[in-house]
């Protein structure tokens, strides 16, 4: 069965500081792999998605940035946080064309800047 | 950009009380999905719906795509604490496959 890991679970970080959260997924292969981020009171905001090894799409300018080392690896980065990153960061998966997708979220990273 | 809303944004009822949810926009959805969140962790998948009209059911939960493709209404008969969460509603905009997500419902079932 697949499953997705996503860590770490919570985040304290200073204004300034780099970033970098990492979700791996297991039991597919060339998954379509996403971050998302949740506000409270907002909807889930997609930031990047990818359709394969260094293929990465933002949807959001932002001071965030993706990657894809691996098939299965999608990896959040800032190089300077900002108060305005803290949140809540899903890493989903899914597999299909798009408009056709179904999302498997992980457990979510809450990440506070201050 | 569609736009879903859903209503009400906070509902709070007793341990078998009947409730129902919508997820509204202006424009057609190709799909609709509807999600349960807990706090601490990811949405988790309840359902998707695909045609106008479509009524689907999951144990006590009855997930119903307007005939227009512009709406979803999840109703839950006798709620229960375990249904506690937020619910979210996801749209595939019919013209470029984007999906967007509602800001959701927090449901609360109290024993």
């Amino acid at each position: 069965s697949q499953t997705i890991h996503q860590w770490p679970a919570t985040l304290v970080q200073p204004v300034g500081s780099p970033l970098s959260l990492e979700c791996t997924v297991e039991g597919t292969s060339n998954p379509n792999l996403y971050w998302y981020r949740q506000a409270a009171g907002r909807g889930l905001q997609l930031l990047f998605y990818s359709v394969g090894i260094g293929q990465i799409s933002s949807e959001v300018p932002q001071n965030l940035s993706a990657s894809r080392p691996q098939d299965r690896q999608f990896i959040l980065s800032s190089k300077k946080l900002l108060l305005s990153d803290s949140g809540f960061y899903l890493c989903a998966w899914s597999v299909g064309n798009r408009g056709n997708e179904k999302l498997f979220f992980g457990s979510g990273t809450q990440l506070s800047v201050l | 950009t569609q736009l879903l809303e859903q209503s009400p944004q906070f509902l709070s009822i007793q341990e078998g009380e009947n409730l129902t949810v919508y997820c509204n926009s202006s424009s057609v959805f190709s799909s609709l999905q509807w999600y349960r969140q807990e706090p601490g962790e990811g949405p988790v998948l309840l359902v998707t719906v695909v045609t106008g009209g479509e009524v689907k059911k999951l144990k006590r939960l009855t997930f119903q795509f307007g005939d227009a493709r512009k709406d979803s209404s999840l109703h839950i008969t006798a709620a229960q604490p375990g249904d506690t969460g937020l619910y979210l509603c996801a749209g595939v905009d019919y013209n470029n496959n984007d999906m967007r997500f509602g800001a959701g419902t927090r449901l609360t079932v109290k024993p």
